[in-house]
């Protein structure tokens, strides 16, 4: 069974520009959450979602968005870009949701702002 | 107050000796606690994770976890390091169990010498 994998591995973008990152989840997964990693900061939750629908945020500004298509499949946007948004984002699935079921991380997108 | 707190940032041991990783949890979250690896340039994979149906969980690649009520701790050891285990660990919480978010300490990297 294929893992989780995100799309594209590595990005460069400079200040004021927007992305969008993808996120597929392991087949049969019906959640998805998004994470933030930076050395300052470190693992920062952003999104978590469940059939389409967000289920749950972290507190992140309003330029970062999310969304949860039909198959499963994520994608989460960044407007406006910061030099500060400079991180790894990180997807992980389940297959529900809650405290018991497993979540499985994908290998994250580099975001680097220029 | 930090929901987990990794003790030590960097922790460095001789390949063959006890490996202790430490963390603590707020007595105030839920028992949800886990225990995740990553990897240079990878995601974050699961090492364990408590399930309250034992205080001793055994994990992957020879990793064991003991949570602790009266103190509130649930740190990670392995009796014998390899080069192998090099890396970085994080402890972790679901605050809520209904949902699959996780909250993260700040990490603690393993180094391992020959």
């Amino acid at each position: 069974k294929a893992g989780v994998t995100q799309t594209p591995r590595y990005l460069i973008k400079t200040r004021g520009q927007q992305v969008t990152l993808s996120c597929s989840p392991i087949s049969g997964h019906r959640s998805v959450s998004w994470y933030q990693q930076t050395p300052g900061q470190g693992l920062q939750f952003l999104f978590e979602y469940f059939s389409e629908t967000q289920r749950n945020k972290g507190n992140f500004p309003g330029r970062f968005s999310g969304r949860q298509f039909s198959n499963s499949r994520s994608e989460m946007n960044v407007s406006t870009l910061e030099l500060g948004d400079s991180a790894l984002y990180l997807c992980a699935s389940s297959w529900g949701q809650g405290s018991h079921n497993e979540q499985f991380f994908g290998p994250g997108t580099r975001l680097t702002v220029l | 107050a930090q929901s987990v707190t990794q003790l030590g940032s960097h922790v460095s041991v001789s390949e063959g000796a006890l490996v202790l990783l430490r963390c603590n949890y707020s007595s105030s979250v839920p028992p949800y606690l886990f225990w995740y690896v990553q990897y240079p340039n990878q995601g974050l994979q699961l090492l364990l994770k408590y399930t309250s149906a034992a205080t001793l969980v055994k994990g992957i690649n020879g990793f064991e976890a003991e949570f602790k009520k009266s103190e509130t701790s649930f740190h990670l050891t392995k009796p014998s390091a390899h080069m192998s285990d090099a890396a970085e660990y994080f402890c972790a919480v679901i605050l809520n169990s209904g949902y699959s978010t996780l909250t993260f300490g700040k990490g603690t990297m393993l180094l391992v010498s020959p």
